[in-house]
């Protein structure tokens, strides 16, 4: 098992270009989550999906952000376009559909918008 | 609105120590309490986990304590050593398979 596979690692932008994150989360889960991690508001759930199906997305912060997932091994977040106040690690993560599943995590997406 | 409050927000401690990083929350609702740990570089994962109808419960150096009346749950790590240098985030759920809520995060370093 691979885990939940996350890329780019790194992404370096300048602000008003289109930013695409990618994830592959772990065979056979049910849900996939997409956070983000700063150091002032730490680890915020941005939207989560269930089959494939977004649930909810009342954490993207504008409409800029944008998530998908056309199929159970895909999802990207898109934001465009990028601000400088989007720099954060992104995180990827699913689990199985059993309540309380423990979270699998990629290891993120460092995003830097200059 | 902040669900789960986290502290504090950094932590050094001496090689073996003990660590203890405290939560608390205000959703009753809220049954499932998990701690996750995140080194450098890398996503967080579970430590371990602890629901409502438990006051402690142990795993090797690391103990959660709970006190329900109170609304607060607190990791403590026996023996610090300085592979524990992590950030840890505390988290709550409820039943249904509802998304994680997390602290903010305790950044810890064990020094020798």
């Amino acid at each position: 098992d691979a885990g939940v596979i996350q890329s780019p690692r790194h992404e370096v932008t300048e602000m008003g270009q289109e930013v695409t994150l990618r994830c592959k989360p772990i065979s056979g889960h049910d849900y996939l989550f997409w956070y983000r991690q700063t150091m002032m508001r730490g680890l915020e759930l941005l939207i989560y999906f269930n089959n494939n199906v977004p649930i909810d997305d009342s954490g993207m912060p504008e409409d800029r952000f944008s998530a998908k997932m056309p199929n159970a091994s895909f999802s990207t977040l898109k934001i465009q376009p990028s601000e400088p106040r989007d720099s954060a690690v992104y995180f990827c993560a699913s689990s199985f559909w059993q309540p309380n599943s423990p979270l699998h995590f990629g290891n993120g997406t460092r995003l830097t918008v200059t | 609105q902040q669900q789960v409050k986290q502290s504090p927000q950094s932590l050094i401690v001496q090689k073996g120590g003990i660590s203890i990083i405290n939560c608390a929350y205000e959703n009753t609702a809220f049954d499932y309490f998990p701690w996750y740990q995140q080194f450098p570089g890398k996503g967080p994962a579970l430590l371990i986990a602890i629901r409502p109808d438990v006051s402690e419960k142990k795993e090797g150096r690391f103990t959660i304590s709970f006190n329900k009346s109170a609304k607060q749950f607190s990791l403590h790590i026996m023996d610090s050593q300085p592979g524990d240098s992590a950030t840890y985030f505390c988290a709550a759920s409820y039943s249904g398979n509802t998304p994680l809520v997390f602290g903010k995060g305790t950044r810890l370093s064990v020094i020798a």
